[in-house]
């Protein structure tokens, strides 16, 4: 596609559930990654793709965290057992070859709110 | 030691005057660099990225690199209402395939 997309751009979901949150980069971008963002603060990263392969995923804050990418291009965010502080904007981007060499473009986000 | 610092301001300027946002970063062997400009409610968008020591300019901006410091800037000349946002500096991390972000200086730009 012409951009990074993710749907949905809003979620709203109770504590304990289960969510899926999807990215659709720009066709032929190779590194995906995902962040979250915290209302007044900087993006923090959470894991990042080459290919299928999740090459780092040291950002995800514990184990019901988890991103999958089956075939290069797509790729979802699952989170296990909501909690309120799991609320944030996640953002998906995508970039050519290495995000520190090209930089990334980003999708729209998905606002996640816990309740 | 957080690896990328930026003042979060909010930095005010009226309009037509030069806006300097800074930067400092940890990494000293970090080549590029990247500002991003977020809008309220909406996602980072890629301004200016910078390799070399030394100043690169596109149109208003002004992006000014010194790896000895440690430093990167922007600067925005001419002002103007419609620049107001949060500026994210950032730092390619884990051998150069991502980027570490600052907190961000939120830029208001009075008319």
């Amino acid at each position: 596609g012409a951009g990074v997309s993710q749907t949905p751009s809003n979620k709203v979901t109770e504590k304990g559930k289960y969510v899926e949150l999807r990215c659709d980069p720009i066709s032929g971008h190779t590194a995906l990654y995902w962040y979250r963002q915290s209302l007044g603060q900087g993006p923090e990263f959470l894991i990042y793709f080459q290919g299928t392969g999740a090459a780092d995923d040291s950002g995800l804050p514990n184990d019901r965290f988890f991103a999958v990418r089956p075939e290069g291009s797509v790729s979802t965010l699952k989170i296990q057992r909501t909690e309120r502080g799991d609320s944030a904007v996640y953002l998906c981007a995508s970039s050519p070859g290495p995000g520190g060499t090209y930089g990334y473009t980003f999708g729209s986000g998905t606002r996640l709110t816990v309740v | 030691q957080k690896e990328v610092e930026q003042n979060s301001g909010p930095l005010s300027v009226p309009e037509g005057a030069i806006a300097s946002l800074n930067c400092t970063y940890s990494d000293r062997v970090s080549q590029s660099f990247f500002w991003y400009r977020q809008y309220s409610g909406k996602s980072p968008e890629l301004i200016m990225s910078i390799y070399s020591n030394g100043d690169k300019e596109d149109g208003r901006f002004t992006a000014q690199l010194n790896k000895a410091s440690q430093y990167v800037s922007l600067l925005i000349r001419d002002s103007q209402p419609s620049d107001s946002a949060t500026y994210l500096c950032a730092v390619p991390a884990n051998a150069g395939n991502m980027l570490t972000f600052g907190g961000g200086t939120r830029l208001m730009v009075k008319p």
